[in-house]
C-alpha cells in the first residue's frame, strides 16, 4: 500500500539550517509529483512547495522563496526539503504529501501525507 | 494569492445531524477545490476534490458543491468519527493555498 515516511525534524537556532526527509513506498515514485506542506502549532496548512516528478521543475510559497529548496533522489523513492535562514516563524509540523495524478495528470491536490516533522525555531 | 475563507470557524452538532461547511475564495477558482479532514494529531486526509468527486474510500455521507467563488461541503448524518476539523484548498493557482479551516466540534 502506499507509505510515505518522514524523518528530521528537532529544534534549531534562528538562522540555521535543516533538513527534512521523506521516503515512499508503494507506487511509481519517479512518476509522482511531490509536495511540502506545514502547520504551526494550533494553526491552519500552509503549502510549502512542490517538486515534479523528474526533479526538474519547482514551485515555492512566497514566505519560504528564496530560503527552502525542495529536492528529490529517485533511485532512493526521497524527497527533501532544504530549509535555510530559519525563522521562528518556521516553527511548524512539516508533511510531505503526494499528488494523486488522477487520470495520469497532475492534480495539485494531496491524498497521500507523511505522519509529519515537528521543526522548532528558538534561541 | 487566492484568500480561502471557511465558515464557521466552529460547528457544534451531535452525531446523527447535519453540518454545513463553508469556503469562500477571495476570486473565482472555478471547480478546482478540494476539502480535507483532519483528526487531532494526524495528517489531513483528502476527501473531496474538483468540488464534488469523493476520493477513494470516502463515504457517500459526505457530499460537495460549488463553484466559482462559493463552495459547501455537506456531511449528511454525522458519525462520532467525524468530528475533525476540516479545510479547504484551491489549485487554481500559484501558490496553493488553504483556508482557516472548520472545527466540527460534539454539542
Amino acid at each position: 500500500q502506499v507509505q510515505v515516511v518522514q524523518s528530521g525534524g528537532g529544534l534549531v537556532k534562528p538562522g540555521g539550517s535543516l533538513r527534512l526527509s521523506c521516503v515512499a513506498s508503494g507506487f511509481t515514485f519517479s512518476e509522482t509529483y511531490m509536495n511540502w506542506i506545514r502547520q504551526a502549532p494550533g494553526k491552519g496548512l500552509e503549502w510549502v512547495g512542490q517538486i515534479s516528478s523528474g526533479g526538474y521543475v519547482t514551485f515555492y510559497g512566497d514566505s519560504v522563496k528564496g530560503r527552502f529548496t525542495v529536492s528529490r533522489d529517485n533511485a532512493k523513492n526521497s524527497v527533501f526539503l532544504h530549509m535555510n535562514g530559519l525563522r521562528v516563524d518556521d516553527t511548524a509540523v512539516y508533511y510531505c504529501a503526494r499528488d494523486p495524478h488522477m487520470g495520469g495528470l497532475v492534480t495539485n491536490y494531496f491524498d497521500s501525507w507523511g505522519q509529519g516533522a515537528l521543526v522548532t525555531v528558538s534561541s | 494569492e487566492i484568500v480561502l475563507t471557511q465558515f464557521p470557524a466552529t460547528l457544534s452538532l451531535s452525531p446523527g445531524e447535519r453540518a454545513t461547511l463553508s469556503c469562500r475564495a477571495s476570486q473565482s477558482v472555478d471547480s478546482d477545490l478540494a476539502w480535507y479532514q483532519q483528526r487531532p494529531g494526524q495528517p489531513p486526509r483528502l476527501l473531496m476534490y474538483d468540488v464534488s468527486k469523493r476520493a477513494t474510500g470516502i463515504p457517500a455521507r459526505f457530499s460537495g458543491s460549488g463553484s466559482g467563488t462559493d463552495f459547501t461541503l455537506t456531511i449528511t448524518s454525522l458519525e462520532p468519527e467525524d468530528f475533525s476539523v476540516y479545510y479547504c484548498q484551491h489549485r487554481s493557482d500559484w501558490p496553493l493555498t488553504f483556508g482557516g479551516g472548520t472545527k466540527v466540534e460534539r454539542k
